[in-house]
């Protein structure tokens, strides 16, 4: 069955730039996407196909994805992008979830 | 603007058949601009994809499920469920309904985001 692989914790001072990856076999042909995910709450999109931000998601968070990794970078960090943050493929008509990323601002 | 909310009971014995549903609000299920699911959460895990219902039925499950899980449309257009039979104390979890796009062009569709969740609800598994 198809995987993703993300990387258990970052840290990252704020201010500073956080990056959190997500790896996965045959990523160039596969659409990205990223979700953010508070204590106690439902995940909440912030990056879609790769690289577009919905609306409402501030332009600090931006992604990429090269093909053989997908990243989410957060420029500037702040307190409030402490969160979990999760990527996620379409295998076919399946849904893969990697492991989840926990980012905290020290 | 579109809203989702689970309901259905916090407690279910071990080998029953666990029963939820997702009423959808300011919208209809009735559309083919997306596909409705199914998300469990372990405590402290990430996570898990559980499956998917289109407008007209046809649904997809992750395979890990596959046998134990049926998802279905409600009689109202408002409505989906999830029944989730034999459970056992793994399948504990808080469980979350989301809204799947879809992603059409040319004439051709492809699955996009989980772009609005429900609020969860948490189930227990007990003996």
């Amino acid at each position: 069955s198809y995987e993703l692989t993300q990387t258990s914790s970052v840290s990252v001072s704020p201010g500073q730039t956080a990056s959190i990856t997500c790896s996965g076999d045959d990523l160039a042909h596969k659409y990205v996407w990223w979700y953010q995910q508070k204590p106690g709450r439902s995940p909440v999109l912030v990056i879609y196909q790769d690289s577009r931000r919905p609306s409402g998601i501030p332009d600090r968070i931006s992604a990429s994805n090269s093909g053989i990794t997908a990243t989410l970078t957060i420029s500037g960090t702040q307190a409030v992008d402490e969160a979990d943050y999760y990527c996620q493929a379409w295998d076919g008509s399946t849904a893969v979830f990697g492991g989840g990323t926990k980012l905290t601002v020290l | 603007q579109v809203q989702l909310q689970e309901s259905g009971p916090r407690l279910v014995k071990t080998s029953e058949t666990l029963p939820l549903t997702c009423t959808v609000s300011g919208g209809s299920i009735s559309s083919d601009a997306y596909y409705w699911a199914w998300i469990r959460q372990s405590p402290g895990k990430g996570l898990e994809w559980i499956g998917n219902i289109f407008y007209n039925g046809n649904t997809y499950y992750n395979p890990s499920l596959q046998g134990r899980v049926v998802i279905s449309l409600g009689t109202s257009k408002k409505d989906f469920s999830l029944q989730l039979r034999s459970v056992t104390a793994t399948d504990t979890a808080v469980y979350f309904c989301a809204r799947v796009a879809r992603d059409c062009y040319g004439g051709s569709c492809s699955y996009d985001a989980f772009d609005i969740w429900g609020q969860g609800t948490k189930v227990t598994v007990s003996p």
